[in-house]
């Protein structure tokens, strides 16, 4: 069946532009993160929500990062006023329940490049 | 979510076991060990998890000390699509977000 899926796969963006990034994560399930993964370390966790709530927002690094899932399925990653420090991949995952023991499935992620 | 210690980097011969050593030493008592890895260019993919018993499934063997303090991943027979950067994480449950470390870079060699 269909995994988690991202777009786009490479953006690349001028230092202060905007930008969106969207996650579609396997149907019906119910958790879905957002990681960011700078070149040669470990994803490290940005939001978390709960179908349509965003009941983690800890990791996101600034005020310029913004996420959504407004009908619970599809979610949006904003970055306003890219910086060169944003260049990254950013992953999307999602797991079928929450609070639970459950797998999280990985996208392949969108690598952001800010020049 | 308590911390892992992982070698940054492994060797393994094609066709060999590889033992991929973790430590965990605050693990505390509803902790489970979870492993991932992730091959070059892709997303993470889960590979297997355990809280007291040893656990197999058909990508790898996970074993866990009688103290829960460390833990090995065992891939049996290594090919070369098993490079990839292997991630041991300790947590409550995957339900809620995962904290990788470094992982250690596994390179199978023919």
């Amino acid at each position: 069946g269909a995994g988690v899926s991202q777009s786009p796969r490479y953006k690349v963006a001028k230092r202060g532009q905007d930008v969106a990034l969207r996650c579609d994560p396997i149907s019906g399930h119910v958790s879905l993160f957002w990681y960011q993964q700078a070149l040669g370390q470990g994803p490290e966790f940005l939001t978390y929500f709960q179908n349509e709530a965003q009941l983690d927002k800890s990791g996101l690094p600034s005020d310029r990062f913004f996420a959504e899932r407004p009908e619970g399925s599809v979610s949006t990653l904003k970055i306003q006023r890219t910086q060169q420090e944003d260049s990254a991949v950013y992953l999307c995952a999602s797991s079928l329940n929450a609070g639970v023991v459950d797998e999280q499935f990985f996208g392949p992620g969108t690598r952001l490049t800010v020049l | 979510d308590a911390k892992t210690t992982q070698p940054p980097s492994m060797d393994c011969a094609e066709g060999r076991a590889a033992n991929l050593p973790c430590n965990h030493s605050t693990i505390s008592g509803n902790e489970y060990v979870y492993w991932y890895r992730q091959i070059h260019s892709q997303g993470p993919q889960y590979i297997i998890h355990g809280l007291k018993n040893n656990e197999t499934n058909e990508m790898a063997s996970l074993i866990i000390t009688e103290d829960r303090k460390s833990s090995t991943l065992i891939l049996p027979h290594a090919t070369l699509r098993d490079t990839a950067v292997y991630y041991c994480i300790v947590s409550y449950n995957a339900g809620n977000m995962l904290t990788f470390g470094g992982g250690t870079r596994l390179m199978v060699k023919p």
